[in-house]
């Protein structure tokens, strides 16, 4: 069965922490997004790597960073949480397939920033 | 931003009905997909269709596409309880098809 695990699936942080959400996959595919989950605003894309150390700015970058070291792994950092960080986060990986191209989901990070 | 729009935004409806919902998007598409999430969850992928197609079936979904309109709609016949999730769309960009972008998603409610 293919799988993308994230770390943890609550985790509960004070402002100005820095924190590190890690997701890890092993169906050796090069494409990774980190997705921000808000009611009523669907999925925002934060950042997207589509090979290790590359990495593209999606809609909602600011206060985020992320790091590729390794193909498997994608990590989220918030530099210095704040509330508004408040949020569920889902990682996701797809491979470079133009034609049956899918995202495969971990289950998610619910971060409460206090 | 170029996040579609679903609508509704929310559905409740009883066993053994049709449920229909639509999707907006703003740029060109290579494809555009079907995701469903069940509460607190991670998504599940449940169907693609090319750009250069205009309509695709499995199982009891039922995807259109209307490029010219830059809509789609999922169509669930015969709607069960355990189909009771958010249905989200997905686009990915004929640029750069490697990225994908959500809308904000269809809360499908149906009742025994």
């Amino acid at each position: 069965d293919v799988k993308v695990t994230q770390s943890s699936r609550y985790l509960v942080k004070r402002t100005g922490e820095k924190v590190f959400l890690e997701c890890v996959q092993d169906m050796d595919h090069e494409n990774m997004f980190w997705y921000r989950q808000d009611p009523g605003l669907g999925l925002r894309l934060i950042y997207f790597s589509y090979d290790v150390k590359m990495k593209e700015k999606g809609d909602i970058p600011e206060g985020y960073s992320v790091s590729r070291e390794k193909k498997e792994r994608f990590s989220l950092i918030l530099e210095s949480a704040s509330t508004n960080q408040t949020s569920m986060y889902l990682c996701a990986s797809s491979p470079p397939d133009r034609d049956h191209t899918e995202a495969f989901f971990g289950q998610g990070t619910r971060l409460t920033v206090v | 931003s170029q996040q579609g729009e679903e609508d509704p935004q929310a559905l409740s409806i009883q066993e053994g009905e049709n449920a229909t919902m639509n999707c907006s998007y703003k740029t060109s598409i290579n494809n555009l997909q079907w995701y469903r999430q069940n509460s607190g969850r991670g998504l599940v992928h449940l169907i693609l269709i090319r750009s250069n197609e205009r309509e695709k079936h499995s199982g009891r979904l039922r995807v259109t596409l209307d490029t010219s309109k830059k809509s789609s709609s999922l169509l669930i016949t015969a709607s069960r309880a355990a189909d009771t999730a958010s249905y989200f769309c997905a686009t990915s960009d004929l640029y750069n098809f490697n990225k994908f972008y959500f809308g904000s998603g269809t809360k499908l409610n149906v009742k025994p």
